[in-house]
């Protein structure tokens, strides 16, 4: 059964470094999504990506945040100037997009910010 | 805006018992749709289960099932006959159609079935 992957698993940065956070989507999806947790909190949206542009986001996702589908497999979360607060487990999830249709999961990255 | 509520962050039940697992949303939109996931340790987030909310018929798929009530705004998840490897975190997830396709979650429950 094809799987949303997610690289890396874990990644630890420097406060104020740049990280980028990768995910190959599952292939004939067409709307993706990052979902980020905090540790001990619930998962929360961050932002939708349909057609090579984004179609909603939430409050969270703020100037420091950008997404990109850059060769048409790959779909990307840059995270421009770290914090602390950025410490999360990252989720992507890809769908078909039609109302009510679930979406899959990777297993996340666990980005820790030092 | 949408919330979910997961009252219960841990659980245990015995192997082959049943247990249930509570979720109550907030919301005034009419056209949405209810997801349980599953999240193994270390694993990714697994569909369990999906409702909609215009259908009075309770969803099932196999061992898990939901009583969806409406009015309460109430969407329980029940497991029957719990197997060791239904232990995770489960999570409940809304999503509103009228405001695109993204989920709000739940807290999570931390389930462990016990042999």
């Amino acid at each position: 059964e094809p799987e949303v992957t997610q690289t890396p698993s874990h990644q630890v940065t420097q406060m104020g470094q740049e990280v980028i956070l990768r995910c190959v989507p599952i292939s004939n999806h067409l709307y993706f999504y990052w979902y980020r947790q905090i540790l001990g909190q619930k998962v929360e949206f961050l932002v939708s990506f349909y057609n090579n542009e984004i179609s909603e986001k939430s409050e969270i996702f703020d100037d420091q945040f950008s997404v990109e589908r850059p060769d048409g497999s790959n779909f990307t979360l840059k995270i421009r100037s770290t914090k602390l607060e950025d410490s999360a487990m990252y989720f992507c999830a890809s769908g078909l997009g039609q109302n009510g249709q679930p979406q899959h999961f990777g297993d996340g990255t666990r980005l820790s910010i030092l | 805006a949408q919330t979910v509520t997961q009252s219960q962050p841990e659980m245990s039940v015995q192997e082959a018992e049943t247990v249930t697992l509570s979720c109550t949303y907030d919301t005034s939109e009419n056209n949405y749709y209810l997801f349980w996931y599953k999240q193994p340790p270390s694993r990714q987030m697994i569909l369990v289960i999906r409702q909609e909310a215009y259908k009075q018929q309770n969803a099932t798929e196999n061992r898990f099932s939901v009583n969806f009530q409406k009015a309460a705004k109430s969407f329980s998840l029940k497991i029957s006959d719990s197997q060791l490897g239904d232990t995770a975190m489960y999570f409940c997830a809304f999503m509103n159609l009228n405001t695109g396709n993204q989920f709000y979650f739940g807290t999570g429950t931390s389930l462990t079935v016990i042999p």
